[in-house]
């Protein structure tokens, strides 16, 4: 089976512009996260879904950054206006409680978002 | 709030060495993971340990969940070159277990 599928790799964009990224949880898996990753801070959960619904959105930073789950193959995470700080790499992963490891998420490969 | 420190910090090792981490909290966790990230990857997970005491071996890699549930150890025996990267233990947040809380991370060099 596939892993977790996060599209683009790399996205390099003007302050201002908005920013799309995607992910494709691996199939089965109920939970979806996302995650912020840079050197200051550390992995830092931005938001996560069961069953498509949003479940915990407190890591998100501010009302820039949105996050959807239309259905249980797809995600994105928006920022509309892009600012430099948000500059980092972001990862989806999924996991599959139910199927008795409860804990265990599996990551995408990250996109790395550079604002200029 | 939970936090999860790891030491060291970084290490630089010649092959074949072995090598010794481990990730420690004030708090108690019932569940400890541990992952690989590859250098523009994203965390791979390496071993999951879900009982105090418990030790488990993945190939080279063999990790513990300490006793008092507060702590974790990760030992990699004959260290390889690709074996590089930056080691993380996670663990389910007390409060809401659907989380998981990431430690600081151990960057390993190894040096052939």
């Amino acid at each position: 089976d596939a892993g977790v599928i996060q599209s683009p790799r790399h996205e390099v964009t003007e302050m201002g512009q908005e920013v799309t990224l995607r992910c494709k949880p691996i199939s089965g898996h109920d939970y979806l996260f996302w995650y912020r990753q840079t050197m200051m801070r550390g992995l830092e959960l931005l938001i996560y879904f069961n069953n498509n619904v949003p479940i915990d959105d407190s890591g998100m930073p501010e009302d820039r950054f949105s996050a959807k789950m239309p259905n249980a193959s797809f995600s994105t995470l928006k920022i509309q206006p892009s600012e430099p700080r948000d500059s980092a790499v972001y990862f989806c992963a999924s996991s599959s409680p139910g199927q008795g490891f409860p804990y265990e998420q599996y990551f995408g490969p990250g996109t790395r978002l550079t604002v200029t | 709030g939970q936090q999860l420190n790891q030491s060291p910090q970084s290490m630089f090792i010649q092959e074949g060495e072995d090598v010794s981490m481990n990730c420690t909290s004030s708090s108690i966790f019932n569940t400890w993971l541990w992952y690989k990230q590859d250098p523009g990857e994203g965390p791979v997970l390496l071993i999951a340990l879900y009982k105090a005491g418990e030790l488990t071996s993945n190939g080279r890699l063999t990790a513990q969940f300490g006793i008092t549930r507060k702590d974790s150890f990760l030992n990699i025996s004959a260290s390889i070159p690709s074996d590089v990267g930056i080691y993380f233990c996670a663990g389910p947040v007390y409060y809401n277990t659907d989380k998981l809380i990431f430690g600081t991370g151990t960057r390993l060099q190894v040096f052939p």
